[in-house]
């Protein structure tokens, strides 16, 4: 299985500020066939379920804002959020779809 | 716009047979894929398996032979079945809609619903 590792587990951040979130995996997600880097990017809220915020380690979903970044290629990614707001606050999570089973990171809490 | 929404008993006991369906509003399960995802505080999210509707599926090694997953078009439903369940089975399980083949991100969750195992 591919063992995805985010870091850190926790990050304190102050709205308006910049965080990052680092995503490492244990294999390339890198499809070189097409360039495609096969890692996503998940968002949840307490009591809710994750919500599709990144694709192709960099695709913004439609209607995520512009806020939301995701970069890396190969075994290392990062999410950035360049501007914290109060809604922001949440677990952010990667996940790799590059093989099954498909694997997510443990989370990454913003607080 | 495509709904998902889990259901199913909320406590199973051990050895006992979890089921779960998941059922789409909004759109025919005939135009996605779909997988059941679970999570808990000890293993964080653990991708359970998928299944096209036309029947192929795929499940996650780790589950061995205990799960089985279905789709039944003239209900817009899919199910999950899981076998022999133990406390280590107790989850939030969710359905998650993929929507192209072979790009197995997940577009959209359904809100999940807390499975319990426990005599």
């Amino acid at each position: 299985d591919i063992v995805m590792t985010q870091s850190p587990d926790s990050l304190p951040v102050s709205l308006g500020e910049r965080a990052t979130i680092n995503c490492k995996s244990s294999q390339t997600l890198l499809y070189s066939s097409t360039n495609e880097n096969f890692l996503a990017w998940y968002q949840q809220k307490p009591g809710q379920p994750p919500k599709l915020l990144i694709y192709w380690a960099s695709t913004r979903e439609s209607g995520v804002p512009d806020r939301f970044s995701g970069s890396g290629s190969g075994t290392d990614f990062t999410l950035t959020i360049s501007s914290l707001q109060p809604e922001d606050v949440a677990v952010y999570y990667c996940q790799q779809y590059y093989n099954t089973p498909y694997t997510f990171g443990q989370g990454t809490k913003l607080e | 716009q495509v709904q998902l929404q889990e259901s199913g008993p909320g406590l199973v006991r051990p050895s006992e047979t979890l089921s779960l369906t998941c059922t789409v509003s909004g759109g025919s399960i005939s135009s996605f894929y779909c997988s059941w995802v679970r999570q808990t505080p000890e293993k964080g999210l653990e991708w359970i398996g998928y299944i096209s509707y036309r029947g192929t599926t795929k499940n996650n090694p780790s589950l061995r032979d205990r799960v089985t997953i279905s789709a039944d078009t003239s209900r817009n439903q899919f199910s999950l079945r899981l076998t022999s369940v133990t406390a280590a089975d107790t989850a939030v399980y969710y359905c998650a809609k993929t929507s192209k083949w072979g790009e197995w991100y997940f577009d959209l969750w359904g809100r999940g619903t807390l499975v319990t195992v426990a005599s």
